[in-house]
């Protein structure tokens, strides 16, 4: 079945350390997102990529990084610089070269608590 | 910029009764809408979306939702809800121009008791 894959689903890391979450799709879907969720307050874009080699800042950007190296693959590095790394980080796809009526398909999450 | 505002952070219900989840929107530019649904622990699934044409949408697990332009609402019903749509509902829209520019709402969850 077609889907898209995170992992680890749940991430403990120290204050200070990188981390890396891993987003892979085999729905040959041109564009990938990364979203944050918190409690009461939906998802907000973090990253998002239209084509390999090609992505773009969201709404929070702040404090993260992405790639796109491979069609399939959309890792994103969650760095020390971002002040508050604990949250639900959702990723997602959308196929017909991110055309503005398709849906998007999502992955079951990661957990990233950091202490 | 578009914004997105669900009336009511949780709704509760009893079994077998109707429920209204309500989603009003802001826009300058014509939008499409969507309400998503997220179970505990997972990501997101479509439950229906507004493109153009009928303002009436059927969805999936019988939910459908009305869009309502001169109210800019996009409010989601089912006549008859079960223990299993105890879920979180998010409503999202996108304007017409750009596909990247998804806006979603902060979400309502349904709790349905028995």
């Amino acid at each position: 079945d077609g889907g898209i894959t995170q992992s680890p689903k749940y991430l403990f890391r120290k204050e200070g350390q990188n981390v890396t979450l891993s987003c892979e799709q085999n729905l040959n879907h041109d564009a990938m997102y990364w979203y944050r969720q918190d409690p009461g307050q939906g998802l907000r874009l973090i990253y998002y990529s239209q084509i390999v080699n090609d992505f773009q800042k969201g709404d929070i950007a702040e404090g993260y990084s992405v790639s796109r190296e491979k069609k399939e693959s959309f890792p994103l590095t969650v760095t020390s610089a971002q002040k508050n790394p604990t949250a639900f980080y959702l990723c997602a796809s959308k196929g017909q070269g991110g055309t503005y009526n398709s849906p998007l398909h999502f992955g079951n999450g990661t957990r990233l608590t950091v202490t | 910029a578009q914004s997105v505002t669900q009336l009511d952070s949780q709704v509760p219900v009893f079994e077998e009764a109707p429920v209204e989840l309500r989603c009003n929107y802001s826009s300058s530019v014509s939008v499409y809408l969507f309400w998503y649904v997220q179970y505990p622990n997972q990501g997101l699934q479509l439950l229906l979306k507004y493109l153009s044409g009928s303002t009436l949408v059927k969805g999936i697990n019988g939910f459908e939702a009305e869009f309502n332009k001169s109210q800019t609402s996009f409010h989601l019903r089912k006549p008859s809800v079960h223990i299993s749509d105890t879920a979180e509902y998010f409503c999202a829209v996108n304007p017409h121009r750009d596909g990247n520019k998804l806006v979603f709402g902060a979400g309502t969850i349904l709790r349905v008791k028995s």
